[in-house]
Order: C-alpha cells, then sequence, then structure tokens
C-alpha cells in the first residue's frame, strides 16, 4: 500500500499570516485529494490534482501537483479563523486499483487564532 | 437530497457487546465505504462495496463486518466489542471509482 506523509502534522498560526501543508509519497500519484475535515463532521473535498506540475486554486487556497507526481502541496494565503481544520490529503488509486475507497495521510491539524 | 445519513451519532458499548452502525445514501451511488478516524492516523478503510452484493476488506477490516443489499444501504456490524475499537467511523459514497467521496457525519463509538 502506497503511504502518504503529511506535514507538518500540527500548525498553530495567527489570523493573516501564510502557511503550506505537504503531502509527499515514494510513489507517483495517479491522482491526488485533498480534504478538509471540520471539528464534528466528515471531511468534504477541496480539490483534484491529476497533471503534473498542475495548480489550482480556490479563493486563498492554491494547490500544486509536483512535475513527478509524487507530492503536492496546499498554500493558504492570509489565513482566517474559518480556515480551523483538518486537512487530509488522499490517494484514489492505492495499490494499484480504484473502487471507490481512498488511502489517507495521516492529516494536518490547523489552528487559525484571531 | 439528505446526502450520506449515518446513525448512531454516540454510542457507548461494554466490551464483548455487537451492534450495527447505519449508514444510508440517496444519490445513487454505486461504490460505498467505511472508514475509522483514529488520532494522529488519519482515516482508515474498514470495508468497501463497489455495488449491491459486492463487498471486500480494507486495510484494518478484523472485528468488522459488512453487506450490501440495496444500493442504498451499506451496514457495518461489530461482532464483538472490543476498547481498540474505539474510534470515530465515518461511511462514505461516491459516483464514481475515482471521484469525490462524500461522508457521513460519523459515528463516535467507544467501548469500556
Amino acid at each position: 500500500t502506497q503511504l502518504l506523509e503529511q506535514s507538518p502534522q500540527f500548525l498553530s498560526i495567527q489570523e493573516g499570516e501564510n502557511l503550506t501543508v505537504y503531502c509527499n509519497s515514494s510513489s507517483v500519484f495517479s491522482s491526488l485529494q485533498w480534504y478538509r475535515q471540520e471539528p464534528g463532521e466528515g471531511p468534504v473535498l477541496l480539490v483534484t490534482v491529476v497533471t503534473g506540475g498542475e495548480v489550482k486554486k480556490l479563493k486563498r487556497l492554491t494547490f500544486q501537483f509536483g512535475d513527478a507526481r509524487k507530492d503536492s502541496s496546499l498554500h493558504i494565503t492570509a489565513a482566517q479563523p474559518g480556515d480551523t481544520g483538518l486537512y487530509l490529503c488522499a490517494d484514489p488509486f492505492a495499490g494499484g486499483t480504484s473502487y471507490g475507497k481512498l488511502t489517507f495521510g495521516q492529516g494536518t491539524i490547523l489552528t487559525v487564532h484571531p | 437530497n439528505a446526502g450520506v445519513t449515518q446513525t448512531p451519532k454516540f454510542q457507548v458499548l461494554k466490551t464483548g457487546q455487537s451492534m450495527t452502525l447505519q449508514c444510508a445514501q440517496d444519490m445513487n451511488h454505486e461504490y460505498m465505504s467505511w472508514y475509522r478516524q483514529d488520532p494522529g492516523m488519519g482515516l482508515r478503510l474498514i470495508h468497501y462495496s463497489v455495488g449491491a452484493g459486492i463487498t471486500d476488506q480494507g486495510e484494518v477490516p478484523n472485528g468488522y463486518n459488512v453487506s450490501r443489499s440495496t444500493t442504498e444501504d451499506f451496514p457495518l456490524r461489530l461482532l464483538s466489542a472490543a476498547p481498540s475499537q474505539t474510534s470515530v467511523y465515518f461511511c462514505a459514497s461516491s459516483y464514481s471509482r475515482t471521484g469525490e467521496q462524500y461522508f457521513g457525519p460519523g459515528t463516535r463509538l467507544t467501548v469500556t
């Protein structure tokens, strides 16, 4: 099973700061999904990246997929308290097959203080 | 659409008891899965289904059973609860093999 390594595990910042979360693997991703989970709720999809070198923007969130498709990053500009949550990367092709299931990284817990 | 619904939201069991966590979706999704979430470990796949009547094991299947008699429902059964099964359980569904997964609100289970 492909392992997804996320870093950092915890991030505590002040409102207005920028931050980056990383997701890495020793194997090549066919595609990669990023989810955000708020306390007491299930994860919600933010974006899917598919092409090496791809950059996608979602308001203040910028997602990058590495050229070799072995890493991805999530950058948040001018973080707000509403960005607080658990950020997860997930691979829908774990084990070389895809049957509507995901392998997740350990997650990054982000806390943005007012 | 209600999306993915899970019941109960909270449950406390004693060691050795059995119970069923319910999951239902009204989006006509073929793919459904169960995950457990423990601190520092992300979500780990327990069982999944690619359609009614078809299920398979995930990464951590021991102690759990599933069945899928209809497209809508995918219950997870704990056969004999153990403290190691204390966790938050999420059910998810997807319209395609690699598409977005829609998660339920979770069931927080404590086994004493």
